[in-house]
């Protein structure tokens, strides 16, 4: 069964605008982390933000948050003010269990793309 | 402080050949994770290094992989032979041991199996 799902493989978004990057999880564990992760065109993996699943409040970094919502198990990217450097590939993540000797899993991605 | 690099950037081999990936995690850092990404497919989990020991190798597609981390220090990645399915970009990733930390990657190796 997949473990993270990201249903959409590409947005577009208007420079400026906020954008909604969607994540859903499974697990049973209790203890686990979320990720997003940006890929742009140069191929690097860049750490966006992260969210634990006993953290009450919503993570923000900058123009990035996290929506996460628990009891639906989901942890949507919110982008606010989109530049056009926003545009590249961006990958939902989880680690499961406690400590940090868990393998992190990826989803799918989804390709941003603004346009000015 | 260096981050997670990768060597080489770029491989291109032919079918049969063997090639040898390396990775240097974070100064510090004991977990070690290799991935890949095949052309337009998601991000697979390879195998995950706690400093020397496999913690966990669940995801090598098979014994023509094999990876080592000698003195939980950097890693490598030998695919040997190579097949045309291997193509893809393998990326690393180092990690310390507590839970609320992300993973650091490196930039990736760009492998092309000819």
């Amino acid at each position: 069964a997949q473990k993270i799902t990201q249903t959409q493989p590409g947005m577009f978004v208007q420079e400026k605008e906020a954008v909604t990057l969607d994540c859903t999880y499974d697990t049973s564990d209790q203890s686990y982390g979320l990720f997003w992760y940006k890929q742009p065109s140069s191929g690097e993996m860049i750490f966006l933000i992260y969210q634990g699943s006993y953290d009450e409040q919503n993570a923000t970094e900058g123009r990035y948050s996290l929506n996460f919502q628990k009891a639906r198990k989901s942890a949507n990217l919110v982008i606010s003010a989109s530049q056009l450097g926003d545009s590249a590939m961006y990958f939902c993540a989880m680690r499961e269990g406690l400590g940090g000797y868990q393998k992190v899993t990826f989803g799918t991605g989804t390709k941003l793309q603004v346009i000015p | 402080e260096a981050g997670v690099t990768q060597f080489p950037s770029h491989s291109v081999i032919e079918k049969g050949q063997t090639v040898t990936l390396r990775c240097d995690p974070i100064s510090g850092h004991d977990n070690l994770y290799w991935y890949r990404r095949v052309m337009g497919k998601e991000i697979k989990f390879l195998l995950h290094f706690v400093k020397e020991s496999k913690q966990d190798e669940s995801g090598m597609p098979n014994n023509r992989f094999l990876a080592e981390r000698t003195g939980g220090t950097y890693s490598t990645l030998k695919v040997q032979p190579a097949e045309l399915e291997d193509s893809g970009v393998y990326f690393c990733a180092s990690s310390q041991g507590t839970q609320n930390t992300e993973a650091f990657f490196g930039q990736g190796t760009r492998l092309t199996v000819v």
